[in-house]
This record gives structure tokens, sequence and C-alpha cells, in this order.
């Protein structure tokens, strides 16, 4: 399968404690971007890469967000003290960075917060 | 002014007829637009993209797009149950990053 890659599927975790999602996208895709999504409303940027460089983190999140591309290939999202407002399902998009080239999803993680 | 704005819906449309889903975005330099479809508690999938003014066709959906209107639709020809869904309207800026409005439910009536 050479889709975009999401790990892990489902997580429960309880309010205060860190989770880390890790994306693997599509291999020379050398644009990777995350995205949360709550229900009933549409995909809401956080962050995205251009190889292993951050190019833009939403303003709306706050500083227990952080998200990493090492060595330009998979990512991690980091939450550090969850809060409830936090469950969502958080979305991984990889792409071409050309202009005429879309973007595909992986499965996403869903994320509970109790 | 969001940046993509689409009607929230629901779209009902019975079985066999013309779905139109309609989305606007505000960045008129925005170079590259999609449509994904998503269903409850599943990811986007993409199922068009369009790059220049006109139509494009891909069976039964066809993409429109209007730079001058900034105005992006999507029709569903011949709409199946299985079409049910949420539509997602997503436009790719000059600086590459992907802005989704909030989506249309659209629901085909059997």
């Amino acid at each position: 399968d050479t889709g975009v890659s999401q790990d892990p599927r489902h997580k429960i975790t309880k309010r205060g404690q860190n989770v880390t999602f890790r994306c693997d996208p599509i291999s020379e895709h050398n644009r990777l971007y995350w995205y949360r999504q709550t229900l009933g409303q549409g995909p809401e940027f956080l962050t995205y890469f251009q190889n292993e460089a951050q190019l833009e983190k939403s303003r709306l999140l706050s500083d227990r967000f952080s998200a990493e591309r090492p060595k330009g290939s998979f990512s991690t999202l980091e939450i550090q003290r969850t809060e409830q407002g936090d469950s969502a399902m958080y979305l991984c998009a990889s792409s071409y960075d050309r202009a005429s080239t879309e973007a595909f999803f992986g499965q996403g993680t869903r994320l509970t917060v109790v | 002014q969001k940046e993509v704005e689409q009607n929230s819906g629901p779209l009902s449309v019975p079985e066999g007829a013309i779905a139109s889903l309609n989305c606007t975005y505000s960045d008129r330099v925005s170079q590259s637009f999609f449509w994904y479809r998503q269903y409850s508690g599943k990811s986007p999938e993409l199922i068009m993209s369009i790059y220049s003014n006109g139509d494009k066709e891909d069976g039964r959906f066809t993409a429109q797009l209007n730079k001058a209107s900034q105005y992006v639709s999507l029709l569903i020809r011949d709409s199946q149950p299985s079409d049910s869904a949420t539509y997602l309207c997503a436009v790719r800026r000059r600086d590459d990053k992907i802005i989704f409005g909030k989506g249309t439910r659209l629901h085909i009536l059997p």
C-alpha cells in the first residue's frame, strides 16, 4: 500500500497526558499537511511542511501542539497536557509541491480525551 | 469572510437527479481547487481537481471553475444513494496551503 498512513487509528487518553501521532506520507511527496476535524466541521489547518522545514503553524494552535518532520519523510504531531477540547480527528495529507497537484489523506487518528 | 465558503446543507436530491454543490473562495490568486467526498467517520477522499476556468468532467462528476467570480461547483449526475456524504471544497493558495470549507451534506433520496 503506497497511500498515506497514520498511526494509531484511535487513541483514548486521560486529560493531562501527552499523545503523539505519526504520519507516513506517499513516497516522494515533499509537502505534508496536518489538519484537525471536529463533528460537522471541515478540516482545520494546523501546520504544513516542505520536506523537513515547517512552513507555517496555525495561530489558533496553542503551544501544547508541536509537529516535526525530522528527515523529510514521516511526521509526528504531539499534543502535551491534553484537554477534552482536543478530542477530534487528526488528519494528515501529502502532495508534491507543484501547484497543479492533489493532496491525499490518510485514514486519520481519532483522539478521545476523557 | 471565511476563506472557503460552502452551504452546510443538508441538500436533499432524488435518486437519479443532478446534485449541484457550490463553493466560493476569497483568495483571488488561488491556483488549484479540489472536491473531496467524506463519509461519516472516514477521512476525505479526493474526487475532482480543477486548475483552469471552465468545466472538467469525470464520469458522473463535473467540476466547474470561474476564477473571475471566485466560484467553484460540483455537479453529480444520475445521483445514487452511495453519493450521500459530505462534500468538501478545498482551495490551494499560492503558498501551497490548502484550505477547506465546512462541507455540504448531501442526501440522496431513494
